[in-house]
């Protein structure tokens, strides 16, 4: 199977970086990805990891070392609209060639003035 | 204005009545997948499908049914052997260029 492990929680305040780390566990690994979701919402796609290393857009950056299991969202000069809840989301090969996405929990970050 | 729509956005049923939610594309992606999310957790896969006339079980597919006749729709139907079937409910389709699944706006489902 496949499992995958997030903080719950950040909080941080309006100008600052903020990491949230995700640890995977998982057979036919393809890639990392990471969504947004706002309250109510549906997740919106932020990045994707295929290879080891850092991926820049914008203020958000992502990291994937495939040799640890183990990925970062880098989210730089916070803003009140940044406060969503952010999933990493395993790309691995199920049955067949279907490629499927395996969520984690999510982490709420909650970004205070 | 491509995209996935998926309808209604509130849904209310009462228990053993079977429900269906719509989700449709215009984006002209073949793979298309249903989730579901529950409060404070992360999405689940119910079914997906990868091809009109297919599709293949998630997994958390007892109590849900689907079908895929045609390639822009892909509805999900909510049974009355679903034993907790109160949730917010999301269709996704798969961008075969990039790999990326994008997300339609959802459905909550209350049932009462």
């Amino acid at each position: 199977g496949q499992s995958l492990e997030q903080p719950s929680e950040v909080t941080a305040v309006e100008g600052a970086i903020v990491q949230i780390n995700c640890t995977y566990q998982t057979s036919g690994f393809y890639g990392l990805s990471w969504y947004q979701q706002h309250d109510g919402g549906a997740p919106t796609f932020l990045s994707y990891n295929a290879l080891d290393g850092l991926e820049e857009t914008g203020r958000f950056s992502s990291f994937l070392s495939r040799s640890d299991s183990y990925g970062y969202l880098l989210l730089q000069e916070l803003q009140m609209k940044d406060s969503a809840s952010y999933f990493c989301a395993v790309r691995a090969f199920s049955s067949g060639s279907a490629r499927q996405l395996t969520f984690g929990s999510g982490t709420q970050l909650t970004v205070l003035p | 204005d491509g995209g996935i729509t998926q309808s209604p956005k509130y849904l209310f049923r009462k228990e053993g009545q079977n429900v269906t939610l719509s989700c449709e594309q215009n984006l002209n992606h073949d793979a298309m997948y249903w989730y579901r999310q529950d409060p404070g957790q992360g999405l689940r896969l119910i079914y997906y499908s990868q091809i009109v006339n297919d599709f293949q079980k998630g997994d958390i597919a007892e109590g849900y049914s689907v079908s895929r006749e045609k390639k822009e729709s892909f509805p999900l139907t909510v049974t009355s052997a679903q034993k907790n079937p109160t949730a917010f409910y999301l269709c996704a389709s798969r961008d075969p260029h990039t790999d990326t699944q994008y997300f339609g706006p959802g459905t909550r489902l209350t049932v009462l």
